[in-house]
């Protein structure tokens, strides 16, 4: 199976909150992140999570990581129309390369 | 602020044809790298580079080919193409290794390719 897993799709209504999850699968991952790709354009850094820490919030979002579990979760609440996008779930390997789930779309009825 | 640049935007190539998509990034970044983006799949790891004159494969390294001369630039050539390799493709620097940091990397926009 593949390194990282997420669900494919997300759909929600506007002003709800926005729960994403993750599986990874290396341990010894330092550093877990959330990146945004919007149609037609690169990926961009959301946030990310030091692998010695349970949550990290950061405005709107929020993020858990249960390392015995290997998961990782990105919460954004009160969803906009305009976080419409896929999300990736990345681990970082020490090989200095990181491992991309296969995103989530998500999308976010008015 | 210019950031990762990528060239062309969109490109069909017949099969068997070669072709160098373009990346240059004006950060004065170290690393660089190149991913492919096949539809519905997370991003793979062609090569990539930890400085001028340095790269190294990735993940799926086999049908390409890069260089690093200078430090801005970062080519990725395709020398006989394949169906297979159609895919949009990033062009991605840093200026530490990413997965140690908290450093995040900077992407292009993407080079869409088709290979018919």
């Amino acid at each position: 199976g593949e390194d990282v897993e997420q669900s494919l799709f997300l759909s929600v209504r506007e002003g709800d909150s926005s729960v994403i999850n993750c599986t990874y699968t290396d341990s010894s991952s330092t550093y877990l992140y959330w990146y945004k790709q919007e149609p037609g354009a690169g990926l961009q850094l959301l946030t990310y999570i030091f692998s010695n820490m349970d949550m990290k919030q950061d405005q709107r979002l929020t993020v858990l990581l249960n390392k015995k579990d290997k998961h990782l979760s990105l919460r954004i609440a009160d969803t906009q129309t305009g976080d419409s996008a896929i999300y990736f779930c990345a681990e970082g390997r020490s090989q200095g390369n990181l491992i991309f789930g296969k995103g989530t779309k998500l999308s976010v009825k008015p | 602020n210019a950031g990762v640049t990528q060239t062309p935007k969109f490109r069909i190539l017949k099969i068997g044809q070669s072709m160098t998509l373009q990346c240059t990034q004006d950060m004065n970044h170290n690393y660089m790298y190149w991913y492919r983006q096949d539809p519905g799949m997370g991003l793979k790891l062609i090569y990539y580079s930890v400085g001028a004159g340095i790269t190294d494969k990735g993940e799926v390294p086999n049908g390409y080919n890069v260089s690093r001369s200078t430090t801005e630039d970062f080519p990725l050539r395709l020398e006989l193409a394949a169906p297979s390799q159609t895919s949009v493709y990033f062009c991605a620097s840093s200026y530490s290794k990413q997965s140690a940091t908290n450093e995040k990397l900077f992407f292009g926009s993407g080079t869409q390719l088709s290979v018919l």
